[in-house]
């Protein structure tokens, strides 16, 4: 059964870089099916997909985030990270990491996540 | 602001028929998959509904999924107290290239 752990440190000082990683057990991440994503929910308010990687190091990212994130994949370790650069408080939030299953089925895109990790709270705080 | 819009607040009593909405737009429903999350308090969110109407295995036939145009509902009948969760839309936009969420709503079963 595929599992997603977070892991990080929970304090960060604003204007700092945000890292955290994700290791992926019960299956590889190499697997040539399956990107591997980052989503964050801010308290008290809604899901934001950041980005994702393949196992190959391609990335793609949430335009309005872009700037500020770098996605990195480790194969040999079965982990992929998140650096997040110049954070804010607007930055607080709950960091998921999940698989990201993605399909084209005539011309019509599908993305969804599943499973996800339990999730890591990262607050922005001096 | 989220990009998909959905009800802030549902409820409904248990044994009763209740409906969440999810609106966009021509570049993210109307032209991609719809899926449906459900995060229980204090949970990481799971997935419910892919593909616009299909369940993942697990899922109870209580919850159904449908799409028309550029609006997508999620239905769950029978309600339970344990359905008493937030539920997300999601789609691909294909404007923005990026996946989009909607802002959630939470269900209350009285």
């Amino acid at each position: 059964q595929l599992q997603l752990q977070e892991s990080g440190p929970g304090l960060v000082k604003p204007s700092e870089t945000l890292s955290l990683t994700c290791t992926v057990s019960g299956g590889s991440i190499s697997s040539s099916s399956y990107y591997w994503g980052w989503i964050r929910q801010p308290p008290g308010k809604g899901l934001e997909w950041i980005g994702s990687i393949y196992y190959s190091g391609s990335t793609y990212y949430n335009p309005s985030l872009k700037s500020r994130v770098t996605i990195s994949v480790d194969t040999s370790k079965n982990q992929f990270s998140l650096k997040l650069s110049s954070v804010t408080a607007a930055d607080t939030a709950v960091y998921y990491c999940a698989r990201h299953i993605w399909v084209v089925v005539a011309a019509t895109r599908g993305d969804w996540f599943d499973p996800w990790g339990q999730g890591t709270l990262v607050t922005v705080s001096s | 602001q989220s990009v998909l819009t959905q009800p802030p607040s549902a409820s409904g009593t248990p044994g009763q028929r209740v409906t969440i909405s999810c609106s966009g737009s021509s570049s993210n429903i109307g032209s991609n998959y719809v899926y449906w999350y459900q995060q229980l308090p204090g949970t990481a969110p799971k997935l419910l509904i892919y593909r616009n109407n299909q369940r993942p295995s697990g899922v109870p036939d209580r919850f159904s999924g449908s799409k028309s145009g550029t609006s997508a509902s999620l239905a769950i009948s029978g309600l339970r107290s344990e359905d008493e969760a937030d539920y997300y839309c999601a789609a691909w936009d294909d404007s923005l290239s990026a996946v989009v969420f909607g802002g959630g709503t939470k269900l209350t079963v009285l």
